[in-house]
């Protein structure tokens, strides 16, 4: 089945202490990207990746890493997580480009930063 | 950068028609999709139109898209209790970038 696989679904961590989403897709897509989602605010992109080792940001990319050393995953990384980021998180993959192909989304996680 | 607005909320009764809007500041997408998310679930592909069409209908759903005033809407024929959910409109901004809407929830009373 053809998806995209985020791991954790639901995370609660302290102030500091880093920690990392994983994301995997099936789909051989070139193209993934991180989303956070802010009752309000819709979806914004945090960071993407075209291909192998090519990442940039997104709109709001402050306190996020990302890394693409392997097509199929693409982990975010909070090196010291702080409460504003406690949000909705959704790695999203596509074939042919952000606007130009539809967007497959995994199911998301939801940080808690205490 | 592109804004892109919806309407927060929305109540509907079963059977009814519901009708979502979005509004657009940029007119230079060339896809402007129409994405549902339900309860605990990441966001589904809906329906999308091409920048160059003003009417798409696909079974219960039909996309309008008002270039002049850049407006597009979501109308959901016969709407049913499965149809609650969130809805965000996306335009694409080339293969790089594409914008979402704030987001509308879509209630739907039995």
């Amino acid at each position: 089945e053809a998806q995209v696989t985020q791991n954790p679904r639901y995370l609660i961590t302290v102030t500091g202490k880093k920690l990392t989403v994983t994301c995997s897709q099936n789909m051989n897509h070139e193209y993934m990207s991180w989303y956070r989602q802010d009752p309000g605010l819709g979806l914004r992109q945090i960071y993407y990746s075209m291909n192998v080792e090519v990442t940039d940001k997104g709109d709001v990319p402050e306190g996020y890493k990302v890394s693409r050393k392997e097509k199929r995953n693409f982990p975010l990384i909070l090196e010291s997580p702080s409460p504003n980021q406690t949000s909705l998180y959704f790695c999203a993959s596509s074939s042919q480009g952000f606007g130009n192909s539809p967007l497959h989304f995994g199911n998301g996680t939801r940080l808690t930063v205490t | 950068g592109e804004d892109v607005e919806q309407s927060l909320f929305l109540s509907v009764r079963e059977g009814d028609s519901s009708v979502i809007n979005c509004t657009y500041t940029d007119s230079s997408s060339t896809y402007l999709y129409w994405y549902k998310q339900e309860p605990g679930a990441g966001l589904q592909l809906l329906t999308y139109i091409f920048s160059n069409m003003d009417m798409k209908q696909d079974q219960r759903l039909t996309v309008l898209l008002n270039k002049k005033d850049k407006h597009l809407s979501l109308r959901i024929a016969d709407t049913q209790t499965g149809d609650s959910a969130i809805y965000f409109c996306a335009l694409s901004g080339g293969y790089q970038k594409v914008t979402f809407g704030t987001g509308t929830k879509l209630q739907v009373i039995p």
